[in-house]
């Protein structure tokens, strides 16, 4: 089945800087990779995803990049902002929806 | 609709216990998904419904373990002879039918503690 590796486990940025988060999956046949943000005491929300026909994907901060080669894509925020903060996961799907064990971002004011 | 709804929020139950769990999904959506997240964890999947069929079942999903769909709607998930491994957040999420391509929408979730 799908294992999803997901780096880093934590990461703490200045308010204005860059984050980017890795994840790497192992089954060829996933398509679709989302990406969710949980904040205490709620559910993973869905923040943005990609397909496997696009590289990229952008939303305003927030972008995707996939690399269905070498079986990894990353999440990036720019201008980071203090309710960025938040535990990040990201997930491949392809028979089953597979997580991350989380990145939890922390944007320092 | 204000998305997907979980009940309860939380549940402190002695061991040997059964608990049972609520999910009522977004109406339009016809699959339903449970997951399980312990802490510092990602969500483990434990099984999910088309309609009220269930199609797929993790080995996680011990046989302690039963999860219905019975109209097609909302959901339940039952934990009998409950064990402290059990202790987790129960999550619900649900999704447009037909592709896997879909993003989920998660309920906030069950919080059970088993003491």
């Amino acid at each position: 089945g799908e294992n999803v590796e997901q780096h880093p486990s934590t990461l703490s940025v200045q308010e204005g800087d860059s984050a980017v988060i890795k994840c790497t999956y192992s089954d060829s046949a996933s398509n679709y990779f989302p990406w969710y943000k949980q904040e205490l005491g709620k559910g993973p929300q869905l923040i943005i995803d990609i397909r496997s026909n696009v590289g990229e994907k952008k939303d305003q901060r927030i972008a995707v990049t996939l690399n269905k080669t070498a079986k990894h894509f990353s999440l990036h925020i720019t201008e980071t902002q203090p309710e960025d903060s938040a535990v990040y996961f990201c997930a491949a799907s392809g028979n089953d929806m597979r997580f991350g064990a989380g990145t939890r971002l922390t944007v320092k004011p | 609709d204000t998305g997907v709804s979980q009940d309860p929020r939380h549940k402190i139950t002695k061991r040997g216990q059964n608990v049972t769990f609520r999910c009522d999904p977004i109406s339009e959506h016809n699959r339903l998904y449970w997951y399980r997240q312990t802490l510092g964890q990602g969500p483990e999947f434990l099984t999910y419904f088309q309609n009220e069929a269930q199609l797929e079942k993790s080995r996680l999903l011990s046989d302690r373990f039963s999860a219905e769909r019975p109209k097609g709607s909302f959901s339940t998930l039952e934990i009998q002879r409950t064990e402290q491994g059990d202790s987790a957040m129960y999550l619900c999420a649900s999704s447009l039918a037909g592709e896997r391509y879909y993003g989920y929408t998660f309920g906030s979730g069950t919080r059970l503690t088993v003491v």
